[in-house]
């Protein structure tokens, strides 16, 4: 139980580009999900925590409008680089936390590489 | 404050040979959860524990143990017999009661070489 799915797995794009990553309960109403984005070699951080039906709130130094984040359903929340750039190549990864589930479990991670 | 503090940046071992990862908390909740996480190359985290404030208790599991201290504020995981297998960066990460977001160490990264 408590699996959360991340697609893609890694995506290259042109730089001024949109690019969508989605993180998904698969056995579980996720009513909590988070995005975390790690540059290599470094730790986790967390960007922003999305509510379903709620606006993200978004994690100091985290720019709202580059990073649009929408958790409409309990299952599903996405996460837009806006007009992406080459600082923005990272490793994005998703956690969700719902009833009954501790939320310790994190998506497989995407790859991001802006060029 | 709620931080992670893993010290150790990188630890190189020989195959066989036992390794400890530390990891020292800070929390000013009373109840909270501790976890370590492996990161192979591929980038996933793999949960490997979850700890509540309120269970001291060691585990083993295989070849991995934990020591939970609350006295001293630390979540120490041993690999016994390590192998090439084992090498990954792994984590050690703080979440507080409410289910909150998780508060991440620096990461160790733990080569086992041949």
């Amino acid at each position: 139980g408590a699996v959360v799915s991340q697609h893609p797995s890694w995506v290259i794009c042109k730089s001024g580009t949109s690019v969508k990553i989605e993180c998904r309960s698969l056995d579980f109403q996720a009513t909590t999900m988070f995005w975390y984005r790690q540059f290599p070699k470094q730790s986790l951080m967390l960007m922003a925590t999305s509510n379903e039906g709620s606006k993200a709130t978004y994690e100091q130094g985290v720019e709202k409008d580059k990073f649009l984040i929408n958790h409409a359903s309990l299952t599903l929340s996405t996460l837009t680089v806006t007009s992406a750039h080459p600082e923005d190549s990272s490793f994005y990864i998703c956690s969700a936390t719902g009833q009954g589930n501790y939320g310790y479990t994190f998506g497989s991670g995407t790859r991001l590489t802006v060029v | 404050a709620q931080k992670v503090t893993q010290a150790q940046t990188e630890i190189s071992v020989v195959e066989k040979e036992d390794v400890t990862l530390d990891c020292v908390y800070e929390t000013r909740d009373t109840t909270y959860y501790l976890f370590w996480y492996k990161q192979p190359p591929s980038g996933e985290l793999v949960f490997l524990i979850r700890r509540n404030s309120f269970d001291e208790q060691n585990e083993i599991s295989g070849r991995y143990s934990w020591n939970f201290q609350k006295s001293t504020s630390s979540f120490n995981f041993t690999i016994t017999a390590s192998q090439v297998v084992d090498s990954a960066v792994y984590f050690c990460a703080l979440r507080g009661y409410n289910f909150n977001k998780f508060y991440f160490g620096s990461g160790t990264k733990l080569n086992v070489k041949p």
